[in-house]
């Protein structure tokens, strides 16, 4: 069962923020996050552990809710190269540890 | 760049027909997964592979196979292609096989 994301689609003005989230119904091992521009492949961006793990990376950055198996991905000030589809992958012990990937979050910067 | 390579970067073919994808993983690394990614859809899991021996699958089909050789690149054979196959295909690898997954720039197949 794949993780869920939220909001699907979020459009910004260049330098607000915006906050993606990730929901998993299975306890994890860890969240991982990735940008894909339309086309491409997807880029890694950041691993949350389990354990509660807030880690950044420039101005994003994300957390991990280990009670909760929620992720949330942060972006502020946000640029035009942030635009894509940004994915969250869980691995989860019960899972096999694959990576599962969530549906995608479509986030547009505009000018 | 992730470092992981993957050819052909596009291949347009019948129904019917077969292809096979080919992976190369970033150097050390031994472990290689297969997604497919359909129009604007997530990506799905297909197979993983670590240092030769098939780990995990996910959906795969059964026409869909894969294989990981000693100088750990991978293969991925696609046979008797249906429209619905059209999709793009991408690799990554990782050292182990728990570790973050470096995405290929991918495979666009198109069946005509």
């Amino acid at each position: 069962q794949q993780p869920v994301q939220s909001p699907q689609a979020v459009i910004l003005r260049e330098g607000e923020d915006a906050v993606i989230n990730c929901s998993s119904s299975k306890a994890l091992y860890s969240v991982h996050w990735y940008r894909q521009k339309h086309g491409e492949a997807p880029v890694f961006l950041m691993i949350l552990l389990k354990g509660g793990e807030q880690k950044g990376h420039e101005k994003i950055s994300a957390s991990f809710n280990e009670k909760k198996q929620q992720s949330s991905l942060y972006l502020t000030a946000s640029q035009l190269s942030y635009s894509g589809t940004y994915f969250c992958g869980t691995r989860a012990p019960t899972a096999g540890n694959m990576l599962t990937f969530g549906g995608g979050t479509r986030l547009m910067v505009k000018p | 760049d992730s470092g992981v390579t993957q050819t052909p970067k596009h291949l347009i073919t019948a129904t019917g027909q077969r292809v096979t994808l080919r992976c190369s993983p970033r150097s050390g690394d031994l472990s290689v997964y297969w997604y497919q990614q359909s129009l604007d859809q997530g990506l799905q899991f297909l197979i993983h592979y670590y240092n030769g021996e098939e780990r995990a699958k996910g959906n795969i089909l059964e026409r869909f196979s894969a294989q990981q050789f000693p100088d750990l690149h991978s293969e991925l054979n696609l046979s008797s292609l249906e429209l619905g196959d059209s999709a793009l295909y991408f690799c990554a690898s990782s050292h182990g096989g728990t570790d973050t997954q470096y995405f290929g720039p991918g495979t666009r197949l198109t069946v005509l």
